[in-house]
């Protein structure tokens, strides 16, 4: 597969885990935010979203928090599984736009 | 339900070639978008259709140039390809940009270029 994951932040941890994965964004308009995974060969998979109105929204096993003081967003991914095993990219929107500013992403790796 | 659909997966052009790289999408969405990624890098934007007849410059459209052929189809082309625009290619739609609504991607078209 693509060397997307050469030079990122990694997080291990063991299956069965929660994981957490920060991100911290730039732009203080930003009013929309959301997690993609991306494994192996793939392109990314939307995972969850929150607009800025919000501070917490729960998916399946999945939540994401929004801190705009400090403007900060994390995924948190509750009984990590070894198919969990991606590259996870937070992007974010500048209110009125209509593009997506993407961070580098951090891998996550789960053991068995 | 094939959402979005990158033509060719792969390819290796010699430097000074030319190559249209095509995107289509089933979903009726009206933005359309080609990002290149490269190692240890986030997506980069090259160029993006907000709607059909429109296209704009991204982040990094030097080399390229787009067409939105109609609501669907939204192609990339590389006049003469050079050694830096090795990467990874995808394609993404959404509803429309501006609304809080995600973009979807295809899985890719991985071009090198020697």
């Amino acid at each position: 597969g693509e060397s997307v994951g050469l030079h990122l932040p990694t997080l291990s941890v063991q299956e069965g885990d929660n994981s957490i994965i920060n991100c911290a964004y730039s732009n203080s308009a930003s009013d929309y935010f959301i997690w993609y995974k991306q494994e192996s060969g793939k392109g990314p998979q939307f995972i969850i979203d929150i607009r800025s109105n919000m501070d917490k929204r729960q998916g399946q096993r999945v939540t994401v928090l929004l801190n705009k003081t400090v403007k900060h967003l994390s995924l948190q991914i509750a009984a990590t599984q070894p198919g969990d095993s991606a590259v996870y990219f937070c992007a974010e929107r500048n209110s009125g736009y209509s593009t997506l500013t993407f961070g580098k992403g951090t891998m996550l790796l789960v053991s068995p | 339900n094939a959402g979005v659909t990158q033509t060719p997966k792969f390819q290796v052009l010699k430097t000074g070639q030319s190559m249209t790289l095509q995107c289509a999408q089933d979903m009726n969405h009206n933005s359309m978008y080609w990002y290149r990624q490269d190692p240890g890098m986030g997506l980069r934007l090259i160029y993006y259709s907000a709607s059909e007849g429109t296209t704009d410059k991204g982040e990094v459209p030097n080399g390229y140039n787009v067409s939105r052929l109609n609501k669907r189809e939204f192609s990339l082309r590389l006049e003469s390809a050079a050694p830096s625009q090795t990467s990874v290619y995808f394609c993404a739609s959404s509803w429309r940009g501006e609304s809080n609504q995600p973009q979807h991607f295809g899985d890719g078209t991985r071009l090198s270029i020697l």
